[in-house]
């Protein structure tokens, strides 16, 4: 069945390292037409894309330029799954985090989400 | 404030039609990159509607339609249902940020 499974702590304290993983079912991380990646949602921010990873020929991971500096993203072929880390959260990264799969530029595959709020 | 830019909020009675703008500028939409809608009820993930401007992935009504022009786009919702009430998002992408981008939602009321 083909599906995203998130999983990670709902609660994180301020400036220490938000992670995550996304399973992959149904589908291989290492396909040469998806790309996988992390999009979070906030009342104050609305949708943003976070980052990907994707595999042709080689691994290849882009960010987005407001979480550039913190942000890994890491494919685990072991596993078929991949994760975030987000480093140095304040308040601001409050948010729903989804993993989602992207072909053709538009994602078409999402994980439930879960909501990770930073708080001491 | 978002890269794309729709209204905060649309209504419509049942059986009505509305549609929902994504106005977006010569790096995203007028680009020619692809504008995708994306529907969000209530504690779900968003589900996505619409593809590649105007496709409907299998299982999506025929009631949604979409549609692009120069730096917008829109998405129609013909005989409208209670169970179209939902958030509503555009997403593109951006040249000049070398990034997927956003539009900040609308949130359909059925009246």
């Amino acid at each position: 069945q083909l599906q995203l499974q998130q999983s990670g702590p709902g609660l994180v304290k301020p400036s220490q390292t938000l992670s995550l993983t996304c399973a992959i079912s149904g589908d291989s991380i290492s396909s040469n037409s998806a790309a996988w990646n992390w999009i979070r949602h906030s009342p104050s921010r609305g949708l943003e894309w976070l980052g990907r990873t994707y595999y042709r020929s080689k691994w290849y991971n882009d960010y987005a330029v407001s979480v550039k500096s913190r942000i890994i993203i890491n494919p685990d072929t072991s596993k078929n799954q991949f994760s975030l880390q987000l480093n140095s959260v304040t308040p601001e990264d409050t948010a729903v985090y989804y993993c989602a799969r992207r072909e053709g530029g538009y994602f078409d595959l999402w994980g439930r989400g879960t909501l990770v709020t930073v708080s001491s | 404030q978002s890269v794309l830019t729709q209204p905060p909020s649309v209504s419509g009675a049942p059986g009505q039609r509305v549609t929902i703008s994504c106005t977006g500028s010569s790096s995203n939409i007028g680009a020619n990159y692809g504008v995708h809608w994306y529907q969000q009820l209530p504690g779900t993930a968003p589900k996505l509607l619409i593809y590649g401007n105007s496709n409907r992935p299998s299982g999506v009504p025929d009631r949604f339609s979409g549609s692009k022009s120069g730096t917008s786009a829109s998405l129609a919702i013909s005989g409208l249902q209670a169970e179209d009430e939902a958030d509503y998002y555009c997403q593109s992408y951006d040249s000049s940020l070398s990034s997927v981008v956003f539009g900040g939602g609308t949130k359909l009321t059925v009246l």
